[in-house]
């Protein structure tokens, strides 16, 4: 699976957009971009996933770049309660597992 | 729904004993995921099952640890011995299976076991 950079760590003042980066050059056609966020002290949760079009679900949405060599989640307004360390992850198609990297901690102030 | 559900959430034991986690994953669910997490290596993948079998151990870090499904809605971790760098959070984690993908966007995680091994 390709690899994903993303920055260490970010801040966002609640009520704002949150934008959280993500480089993933080395994709292949057949590879979704997926991304997971990990509360403190909780397991990671699903937020959003796709493949090369712009996606948009109740939590957040995934700008796809049109070469998909990067993507970008955007929380519209973020809260106390999305600070978290935010993963994004590529997937093949047919593979089952899914690879963690670093993640960005995010950090929604007051 | 309870989700999955892991036990027990802590566990304290003393280097050379024997620990078991267990995870109880969400009915109907065709694959189970344990990963393991640690401040220097992050969350890292031991060992999945598909339907009850073992599909890919690549990740299970020496032969001390070992991993059984025994029926679809429970799985067992076991350590043994147990050496304190096995400290860390286990995370059990299911999911289901539709058509000729696998989901990995409903990927459920349990809360998590913390292990201290001193």
């Amino acid at each position: 699976d390709a690899k994903t950079t993303q920055p260490t760590s970010m801040d966002c003042a609640e009520g704002r957009a949150a934008n959280l980066p993500c480089n993933h050059s080395t994709i292949s056609g057949n590879e979704y971009v997926y991304w997971y966020r990990q509360i403190h002290s909780q397991g990671p949760q699903y937020i959003i996933h796709g493949l090369k079009n712009n996606e948009t679900n109740e939590m957040a949405s995934l700008i796809i770049t049109e070469d998909r060599k990067s993507s970008t989640l955007i929380l519209p307004h973020a809260t106390l309660r999305d600070t978290a360390v935010y993963y994004c992850i590529v997937r093949s198609y047919n593979t089952d597992k899914l690879i963690f990297g670093t993640g960005t901690r995010l950090q929604v102030f007051p | 729904d309870a989700g999955v559900i892991q036990s027990p959430r802590h566990e304290v034991t003393e280097m050379g004993q024997e620990v078991t986690l267990r995870c109880k994953p969400i009915s109907g669910h065709d694959y189970l995921f344990w990963y393991r997490q640690t401040m220097m290596r992050g969350l890292e993948l031991l060992i999945y099952f598909n339907n009850n079998v073992p599909i890919d151990d690549s990740g299970m870090p020496e032969d001390r640890f070992s991993a059984k499904m025994p029926n679809a809605s429970f799985s067992t971790l076991k350590i043994q011995p147990s050496e304190p760098r096995d400290s860390a959070v286990y995370f059990c984690a299911s999911t289901p299976f539709e058509g000729e993908e696998v989901k990995g966007d409903t990927q459920y995680f349990g809360p998590g076991t913390r292990l201290t091994v001193l």
